[in-house]
């Protein structure tokens, strides 16, 4: 998606590994998310941040840490990976926090697997 | 803590017909409103916002309206086509935060 890239697409990774998903803006937006999504659960969010180095929890936090240094890099990084988290990440950016009328830009996702 | 429900089963029309997804809250008033649509393997896209303040809103073939008192928003694509087959996301904003809620989702079918 213009704009908003992740990386990688796709990856498989053993319980207990630690794994790193990076999420890439070039539109300058304030806000940045990460959100998690399963079949029933919807679109899920685990951290967000308003400006570098702000960042705050989300309802799906535990297992899952964040770091912003710059306005165009959002990091999610799973310390000891787990099969729960196997898991479709997408990352979202907004300017005004999804309250102006171009709502969130979404990535294209990161399809995690924990064997 | 709020809640979103959007009907889990899907939603199969005509061609040309008017689909009409539901997205129903349970606790606060949301100070706006989202609606994304979702291809497989794909992010969500934005397509419409609406304002607590505002009851209905119209984008091309889409219209969506908002009833705070009946806690609901009804999104509606008129004279449907099978590009439009889907998942459509209903979104609102979490009390007191920059940071949005989604439901799980209504897969439309359109055929032919």
């Amino acid at each position: 998606d213009a704009g908003i890239t992740q990386s990688p697409r796709h990856k498989v990774t053993e319980t207990g590994t630690p794994v790193t998903l990076r999420c890439h803006q070039t539109e300058n937006h304030r806000y940045m998310y990460w959100y998690r999504q399963d079949p029933g659960h919807g679109l899920r969010l685990i951290h967000y941040s308003y400006g570098v180095k702000d960042t705050d929890k989300g309802e799906v936090s535990d297992g899952y840490s964040v770091s912003r240094s710059k306005t165009e890099d959002f990091l999610l990084t799973l310390e000891s990976a787990t099969s729960s988290q196997t898991s479709v990440y997408f990352c979202a950016i907004s300017e005004g926090g999804g309250r102006e009328d171009y709502g969130y830009t979404f990535g294209s996702g990161t399809r995690l697997t924990v064997v | 803590s709020q809640k979103i429900e959007q009907n889990s089963e899907a939603l199969n029309i005509q061609e040309g017909k008017t689909a009409t997804l539901t997205c129903n809250y349970t606790n606060y008033s949301p100070a706006y409103l989202q609606w994304y649509r979702q291809d497989p393997g794909r992010g969500p896209v934005f397509l419409l916002l609406i304002r607590e303040n505002e009851k209905e809103k119209r984008k091309e073939r889409l219209k969506v309206t908002f009833d705070t008192t009946l806690k609901q928003s009804l999104f509606h694509i008129t004279a449907s086509q099978p590009a439009d087959s889907a998942t459509y996301l209903c979104a609102l904003d979490m009390s007191g935060g920059f940071k949005t809620i989604f439901g799980a989702g209504t897969r439309l079918f359109v055929k032919a």
